[in-house]
């Protein structure tokens, strides 16, 4: 059974860094993996897919990679601003049956 | 630009008691999707429906049904409502053949069981 782990649970930093958020997965037989955003009282919003034969994607400040033989993925946020705050979600898609699996998020806050 | 709405934003109910989240998307999308979401875990997927008129069990079906009633409409429905479906639940849809495309979700529902 596919396990999504997302390291950290939360992480609070100054405006202006630089960051990685992270999202292990234990099965690797994935079509895709999503990484989206939840912002409180809201629904999500997809932010970024990643095709299993791709390695990177990007979209403005957002970078996501993709190793799927070793079971991860990493979101970089580049110059973060406390726009983003919000929390982070990862889910790959699984190969045998199309469903997403979700991590439990990463809870991020950039102070201004 | 409504894209996923769900009706209602917030419901309390008691024990046994029964309701139907409503779930309506305007981007002609074929696949839908209903999840819950409970503190500390991630989504689980309770039902989807790859097509009008076809609908299959996800994760956590039990206590549960749903109706894919047109193409724009997937309602999901508690039969006798349980603390334990105390949760918030979220609508999604997608094109393309299931959820192979990004997933576009609603605002959610919070419900409470008491």
């Amino acid at each position: 059974k596919q396990e999504v782990t997302q390291i950290p649970a939360a992480l609070s930093v100054p405006e202006g860094e630089n960051l990685v958020l992270n999202c292990s997965f234990t099965d690797s037989a994935i079509y895709n993996l999503q990484w989206f955003r939840q912002d409180p009282g809201k629904g999500l919003t997809s932010l970024l897919l990643i095709q299993s034969s791709q390695r990177e994607q990007t979209s403005g400040r957002l970078n996501a990679s993709l190793d799927k033989s070793s079971g991860r993925s990493t979101l970089y946020i580049a110059a973060s601003q406390p726009g983003d705050s919000a929390t982070y979600l990862c889910a790959p898609l699984m190969d045998s049956n199309y469903q997403l699996i979700w991590g439990a998020g990463t809870k991020l806050i950039i102070k201004p | 630009n409504a894209g996923v709405t769900q009706t209602p934003k917030f419901q309390v109910l008691k024990t046994g008691q029964s309701m139907t989240l409503q779930c309506a998307q305007d981007m002609n999308h074929n696949s839908m999707y209903w999840y819950r979401q409970d503190p500390g875990m991630g989504l689980r997927l309770i039902y989807y429906s790859a097509s009008e008129g076809t609908t299959d069990k996800g994760e956590v079906p039990n206590g549960y049904n749903v109706s894919r009633l047109n193409k724009r409409e997937f309602s999901l429905r508690l039969e006798s409502a349980a603390p334990s479906q105390t949760s918030v639940y979220f609508c999604a849809s997608s094109g393309g053949v299931l959820a192979k495309n990004i997933q576009y979700f609603g605002a959610g529902t919070r419900l409470s069981v008491l």
